[in-house]
């Protein structure tokens, strides 16, 4: 079971160029979501699908597009892709409102130089 | 506006018992979650509540007030391998949106 994958692992962005992360699970969660880690913030929410077919904003959702292309993957797309937006990317996933938590994938590192 | 408030740090010794409190302010509560993270890794599921009172796994605790918008981690027989992040994180009304605290960072020392 390898849960929710995440491509790629590492990207270095030049300013202005776009980008999509894939990810995708394997344990019929409902719901997904991306959000953000940047050092001393904590993660902050940019996009999240309660279900098939929604996407609704989070935190910190400018500069991002979501595509909740089935039940099994969610992918962010940077259209031009800035300095601050160089961060740590994660995607997780849950059962509907995720009561018995999230489960994360491993983390897309991004730099935008 | 929303706002979570957790210590930036903590150090406890192996064996020991160690607290990690947090406050929280939100628009609308659903329930309080907490993660712990490996410097490198992802996030992982450790506890959540979403009524008043003590939920126990194992050697780790949550509890939560909702009338004092506060709950902490209770970790307790420390071992060195409990060296990570924890954060907080509230489920907003509607329970799909989870907000997280900066979080807090535990040395364990031998």
């Amino acid at each position: 079971n390898a849960g929710v994958t995440q491509t790629p692992k590492f990207q270095v962005l030049k300013t202005g160029q776009s980008m999509t992360l894939q990810c995708a699970q394997d344990m019929n969660h409902n719901s997904m979501y991306w959000y953000r880690q940047d050092p001393g913030m904590g993660l902050r929410l940019i996009y999240y699908s309660a279900s098939e077919g929604t996407t609704d904003k989070g935190e910190v959702p400018n500069g991002y597009n979501v595509s909740r292309l089935n039940k099994r993957e969610f992918s962010l797309r940077l259209e031009s892709a800035a300095p601050s937006q160089t961060s740590v990317y994660f995607c997780a996933s849950s059962e509907d409102r995720g009561v018995y938590g999230y489960t994360f994938g491993s983390g897309t590192r991004l730099t935008v130089v | 506006g929303q706002s979570l408030e957790q210590p930036s740090e903590v150090t406890a010794v192996e064996g020991a018992i160690v607290q990690i409190n947090c406050t929280y302010q939100t628009s609308g509560f659903y329930g309080l979650s907490w993660y712990q993270q490996h410097d490198g890794g992802a996030p992982t599921f450790l506890s959540y509540n979403a009524l008043d009172g003590l939920e126990e796994t194992g050697r780790f605790s949550s509890f939560l007030s909702r009338s004092d918008s506060y709950g902490y981690l209770l970790l307790q027989e420390l071992q060195m391998k409990d060296s990570a992040s924890y954060f907080c994180a509230v489920k907003e009304t509607g329970g799909f949106k989870t907000i997280f605290g900066a979080g807090t960072r535990l040395f364990v020392k031998a």
